[in-house]
């Protein structure tokens, strides 16, 4: 597609439970960025794939996040045993080689945790 | 990565020119500037970057002084869709990811 892909849009769910998050990044784009931004907040950086090489999880906060990248393509972050503060937009970032200035991002899932 | 430094938010009238700056005192000879802004429920998006030279693109101008301790983004004609917060960022061009700070919140009135 043209842009970054992110699905779903919003999801709701309870606490304790587990939830998918996915991303489709631009065809070509080696690199991919996972962010979560809480309300008012800035932007905190999760987790980063570059090619086929070993992902950069230190921005991960806890055991309970996870993130896979399957053929160098689609990304899906998955948060095992949501708590209420988990709930916040999650951006999905993709760029060429990770250059600095090729930063196009999705338009993020608003994950909510009640 | 160096920091950056950016007022937390500023105001501009419609249609006059927003000045956007940005403190970058510890920057490295490979590191660059780069601009992104974030609208409202939207993710980020780039505006511009430069090295040492000025910048200009369709969408603003970058000026970048002689020693590049410091930036300032340019809007010459600032419109309200222009309403959003500002990230200067420095960094390699081959680095690792992009480290979002604060930004300036730019709020253009009518």
């Amino acid at each position: 597609g043209a842009g970054v892909s992110q699905s779903p849009s919003n999801k709701v769910t309870e606490k304790g439970k587990d939830v998918e998050l996915r991303c489709d990044p631009i065809s070509g784009h080696t690199a991919l960025y996972w962010y979560r931004q809480s309300l008012g907040q800035g932007l905190e950086f999760l987790i980063y794939f570059q090619g086929n090489s070993a992902p950069d999880k230190s921005g991960l906060p806890s055991d309970r996040f996870s993130a896979e990248r399957t053929g160098g393509s689609v990304s899906t972050l998955t948060i095992q045993r949501t708590q209420q503060e988990d709930s916040a937009v999650y951006l999905c970032a993709s760029s060429l080689h990770g250059i600095g200035y090729g930063y196009t991002f999705g338009s993020g899932t608003r994950l909510t945790v009640v | 990565d160096a920091k950056t430094t950016q007022p937390t938010s500023m105001d501009c009238a419609e249609g006059r020119a927003a000045n956007l700056p940005c403190n970058h005192s510890t920057i490295s000879g490979n590191e660059y500037v780069y601009w992104y802004r974030q609208i409202h429920s939207q993710g980020p998006q780039y505006i511009i970057h430069g090295l040492k030279n000025n910048e200009t693109n369709e969408m603003a101008s970058l000026i970048i002084t002689e020693d590049r301790k410091s930036s300032t983004l340019i809007l010459p004609h600032a419109t309200l869709r222009d309403t959003a917060v500002y990230y200067c960022i420095v960094r390699d061009n081959a680095g690792n990811m992009l480290t979002f700070g604060g930004g300036t919140r730019l709020m253009v009135k009518p």
